[in-house]
């Protein structure tokens, strides 16, 4: 089943704690994303990558990391995240780069709460 | 600066009747617009899409209309379903500039009323 997995799908943590939240596809799509949906504000992106090793800044990127080792996977890196992240978080993926853009899945959801 | 807006943040239809989504934007480059839907507890899932170099595009109960001349698009699902209860995004990119960055409106939650 082509899927997008993303964990934990709920977190609750302390401020200055680093966490990594999972998001990993099985579709080989070359693009990868993050976004926060935020009451109000939508969904924002992140960062998005167009394949392995190539990543960029979306347009809320700061406080927040990414990587791009393996094509499946994209993980976030909160160094020392914020109650200002707070919030519910989505990956996505799609042959972004073919312009196949009505293909783009995206995952669970995480909701992370940041005390 | 919101680039996508949605500035019904929730709407109610009765069940068999038309339900239309509105959503504007600001940044004339952009020529490629999309529609999601979201249901709780899940990801967003394609809807449709629709292309600067047409005016409507048409999938079964949905149609999406496009007014470039007023950066104005909107949804239109007929005849509206219970399982149409959602919220909705519409999103907008710059797809022949190479640019492969989604822009989101804040989003439309659709109650359809039995």
């Amino acid at each position: 089943e082509a899927q997008v997995t993303q964990n934990p799908r709920y977190l609750i943590t302390v401020t200055g704690k680093k966490l990594t939240v999972t998001c990993s596809q099985n579709m080989n799509h070359e693009y990868m994303s993050w976004y926060r949906q935020d009451p109000g504000l939508g969904l924002r992106q992140i960062y998005y990558s167009m394949n392995v090793e190539v990543t960029d800044k979306g347009d809320v990127p700061e406080g927040y990391k990414v990587s791009r080792k393996e094509k499946r996977n994209f993980p976030l890196i909160l160094e020392s995240p914020s109650p200002n992240q707070t919030s519910l978080y989505f990956c996505a993926s799609s042959f972004g780069l073919r312009g196949d853009w009505d293909t783009q899945y995206f995952g669970p959801g995480t909701r992370l709460t940041v005390l | 600066d919101q680039q996508v807006k949605q500035n019904s943040p929730s709407l109610s239809v009765q069940e068999g009747r038309i339900s239309i989504l509105n959503c504007d934007y600001t940044n004339s480059m952009f020529d490629y617009f999309l529609w999601y839907k979201k249901y709780p507890a899940e990801g967003p899932t394609f809807l449709i899409s629709i292309s600067s170099i047409k005016d409507k595009n048409e999938d079964g109960r949905f149609t999406v209309f496009l007014n470039k001349s007023a950066k104005h698009l909107s949804l239109h699902i007929v005849p509206s379903q219970p399982g149409d209860s959602a919220v909705y995004f519409c999103a907008a990119m710059r797809k022949n500039f190479g640019n492969e960055k989604l822009t989101f409106g804040t989003g439309t939650r659709l109650t359809i009323i039995p």
